[in-house]
């Protein structure tokens, strides 16, 4: 099983500030990685797939990189409905399909 | 423009079995994966398995034995049991759509979420 793990837990920073995420695969996943953004009591939302590929409808700020094991999730500027927690997962090798423990990003 | 729309009991008692069901409206069922994924309170997200419309099915080693997923194109749903239910099967269950077409399968569409509670 191929193991993602998200670092850090939490980042705390302010509206207007970059933000960069990271995801380490235990394994080479190629390209196939995703990133979904969660908010309280809503389900998962696509943001990137494929490592770098926006998602439909998804602001510019949000970018994705990296291919392998190393990864990286980056918003350029956080809006106030950027806060949410988010998840990277793999489709490389499976069963099982694979999401890492979470980034929460949360207000300073 | 795709909706999943998931429905079932969400209230169970340990031994019983989980059973929910996941429409999906306004759009194709061939062509791709429609899985089923769970959120313990509190915590991240755990892959159930898969199926395909032709009725193919993938699941995760951890919950294979007691798990079967299935698939009625004729209504355009797909459903999930698992038996057995313990209080360690206490989550918030999504239903969501993995598109064939893009590389990795990623999962562009999901259901509101069904909480189900494992209780005595």
């Amino acid at each position: 099983e191929i193991v993602l793990t998200q670092s850090p837990a939490t980042l705390s920073l302010s509206p207007g500030e970059r933000a960069t995420l990271s995801c380490r695969a235990s394994q080479n996943v190629s390209s196939y990685l995703a990133w979904y953004q969660q908010k309280p009591g809503l389900a998962p939302r696509l943001l990137i797939y494929d490592a770098s590929n926006g998602a439909t409808d998804i602001p510019a700020r949000f970018s994705g990189s990296g291919s392998g094991t190393d990864f990286t999730l980056t918003i350029s500027s956080l809006e106030p409905e950027d806060f949410a927690v988010y998840y990277c997962q793999q489709r490389s090798s499976w069963p099982p399909l694979t999401f890492g423990g979470g980034t929460k990003v949360e207000i300073k | 423009q795709v909706q999943l729309q998931q429905w079932g009991a969400g209230l169970l008692k340990p031994s019983e079995t989980l059973s929910l069901t996941c429409d999906v409206y306004g759009g194709s069922f061939s062509g791709y994966y429609w899985s089923w994924i769970r959120q313990p309170p509190g915590k991240g997200l755990e892959w159930i398995g898969e199926i395909n419309h032709s009725g193919s099915t993938t699941y995760n080693p951890s919950l294979k034995s007691r798990v079967t997923i299935s698939v009625d194109t004729s209504k355009n749903q797909f459903s999930l049991k698992v038996t057995s239910v313990t209080a360690a099967d206490t989550a918030v269950y999504y239903c969501a759509r993995g598109d064939i077409a893009a590389p990795g399968a990623p999962l562009d569409c999901w259901g509101q979420g069904t909480l189900v509670t494992v209780s005595s």
